[in-house]
C-alpha cells in the first residue's frame, strides 16, 4: 500500500499518560499534516511539517508535540492526557508546499482516554 | 479567520433523485475549495477540488464567489453515495492547512 499509513489503529489509555502516534506519508510526499477529529470540535488542523521542518501550527495544545524524521515519517506525541483528548487523529500528506494542493489522508488513530 | 459552514448535518434522498450538499465559506480573498468524502469506517478521500474543475463519480461543484459558496451536486444519486461529505478550504496566507466544515451525512435510500 503506497498510501498514507498510521499506527496504531486504536489506542486506549488512562488520564495523565503519554502516547505516540505514528504516520508514514505516501511515497515521495514531503509534507505531513496532523488533524484532530472530535465530536464537539469537528476536524481541526494541528500542525504541518515539510521535509523535517515545522511549517504551521494550528490549535495544538502545549501538551502535544510532533516531529518529522529524515525518512519523512512523523510522530505526534500527546502527553498528560485528559478525557477531552479522546478523538480520531488523522495524518495527511502531500507532495510539496502547495497551499492549493490536495492532501491525502491516512486511516486515522482512534484514541480513547479513560 | 476563514470559516466553512455546511448548514445540513443530515441529508436524505431517494436513489435517482438529484442531490445538493451546501457549503458556504467566509474569506475575503481567493481560496481553494475542496470536497472530501468519508465512507463508513474508511479514510477521508478527496472527491474534487475547484482548481481542477473535474467531475468525479458524477459529482460537480461550482465556486460562486458572489455568494461565497461551493455546493456539491449530483443529478442522480446512487445508494453507494451514502457517506459523510466535508467541504474544506485552503488559503495562501494560512499555508497549506485545510479548514473543514462540520460535514453532511448523506443517506441515499433505495
Amino acid at each position: 500500500d503506497s498510501g498514507v499509513t498510521q499506527t496504531p489503529k486504536h489506542l486506549i489509555t488512562a488520564t495523565g499518560q503519554r502516547v505516540t502516534l505514528r504516520c508514514s506519508p505516501r511515497s515521495g510526499d514531503l509534507s505531513v499534516y496532523w488533524y484532530q477529529q472530535s465530536l464537539d470540535q469537528g476536524l481541526q488542523f494541528l500542525i504541518h511539517y515539510y521535509n523535517g521542518e515545522e511549517r504551521a501550527k494550528g490549535n495544538i495544545l502545549e501538551r502535544f508535540s510532533a516531529q518529522q524524521f529524515p525518512d519523512l515519517h512523523s510522530e505526534l506525541n500527546l502527553s498528560s492526557l485528559e478525557l477531552g483528548d479522546s478523538a480520531l487523529y488523522f495524518c495527511a500528506s502531500s507532495p510539496l508546499l502547495d497551499w492549493a494542493g490536495a492532501q491525502y489522508f491516512g486511516p486515522g488513530t482512534r484514541l480513547l482516554v479513560l | 479567520a476563514q470559516r466553512v459552514t455546511q448548514p445540513e448535518k443530515l441529508l436524505s434522498v431517494f436513489k435517482g433523485a438529484p442531490v445538493e450538499l451546501k457549503c458556504n465559506y467566509s474569506y475575503s480573498g481567493s481560496p481553494e475549495l475542496f470536497w472530501y468524502v468519508q465512507y463508513s469506517r474508511q479514510r477521508l478521500q478527496l472527491l474534487l477540488r475547484h482548481i481542477s474543475r473535474e467531475s468525479i463519480k458524477g459529482f460537480t461543484a461550482d465556486l460562486n464567489k458572489g455568494e461565497t459558496s461551493f455546493h456539491l451536486k449530483k443529478p442522480f444519486a446512487q445508494e453507494e453515495d451514502s457517506a459523510m461529505y466535508y467541504c474544506a478550504l485552503s488559503v495562501e496566507t494560512s499555508g497549506s492547512r485545510l479548514t473543514f466544515g462540520e460535514g453532511t451525512q448523506l443517506t441515499v435510500n433505495p
